[in-house]
């Protein structure tokens, strides 16, 4: 069965440093998303992404957060200076077409220190 | 008022068991609706999508009333192996909207032998 695949599993950053968290997305899928889940509380929606731009995203996702197709097959979410409010489990997700259910990877849990 | 709201339980039944969960929405434009499956700190996995005729996946039985916008599962004869938070979610489409999944908090169910 196709996968989503994320790296790294975990990372410890310390505040006020950038990361990036990688996501290989099922290769006949078009619709790419990010995810996260403060530990404890319910998936909330960051950002979508189609045709190689962003189609929509959420109030978390300010100025700090961006994301990135650099190559037609990853694709990335940059946090670029983290805040402890940051740490959270962050999932990519996947979808053939917008009205499907998505297919999640494993997700990064993001621990800032 | 939350957008998608669940009883977060927990629900202790014994194995064999039938239990029901249940589930709001408050977008009446909600277009796509899903049961999804996570297990402690793991990806949420698509347990099966909900169609307003009512669908059924081996033990697993999913309803859909748009006129109260209200979501069901039924579990039937309970296996150790079902138990996991069980998260209702709605895929809101159109009006520009990418289709961003939006997640109850989940109602987490602990079968017991």
């Amino acid at each position: 069965e196709p996968e989503v695949t994320q790296t790294p599993s975990h990372q410890v950053t310390q505040m006020g440093q950038e990361v990036i968290l990688r996501c290989v997305p099922i290769s006949n899928h078009l619709y790419f998303y990010w995810y996260r889940q403060i530990l404890g509380q319910k998936v909330e929606f960051l950002v979508s992404f189609y045709n190689n731009e962003i189609s929509e995203k959420s109030e978390i996702f300010d100025d700090q957060f961006s994301v990135e197709r650099p190559d037609g097959s990853n694709f990335t979410l940059k946090i670029r200076s983290t805040k402890l409010e940051d740490s959270a489990m962050y999932f990519c997700a996947s979808s053939p077409d917008q009205g499907y259910g998505y297919t999640f990877g494993s997700g990064t849990r993001l621990t800032v220190v | 008022r939350k957008e998608v709201e669940q009883d977060p339980g927990p629900f202790n039944v014994p194995e064999g068991a039938t239990v029901a969960f249940n589930c709001t929405y408050s977008n009446s434009a909600s277009q796509s609706f899903f049961w999804y499956r996570q297990d402690c700190r793991k990806e949420p996995k698509l347990l099966m999508s909900v169609y307003s005729s009512g669908n059924e996946d081996g033990r697993f039985t999913a309803q859909l009333n748009r006129a109260s916008q209200y979501i069901s599962l039924l579990i039937r004869d309970s296996k150790l192996s079902d138990s996991a938070t069980y998260l209702c979610v709605v895929n809101e489409l159109g009006s520009g909207n990418t289709g961003k999944l939006i997640f109850g908090q989940g109602t987490t169910l602990q079968v017991k032998p």
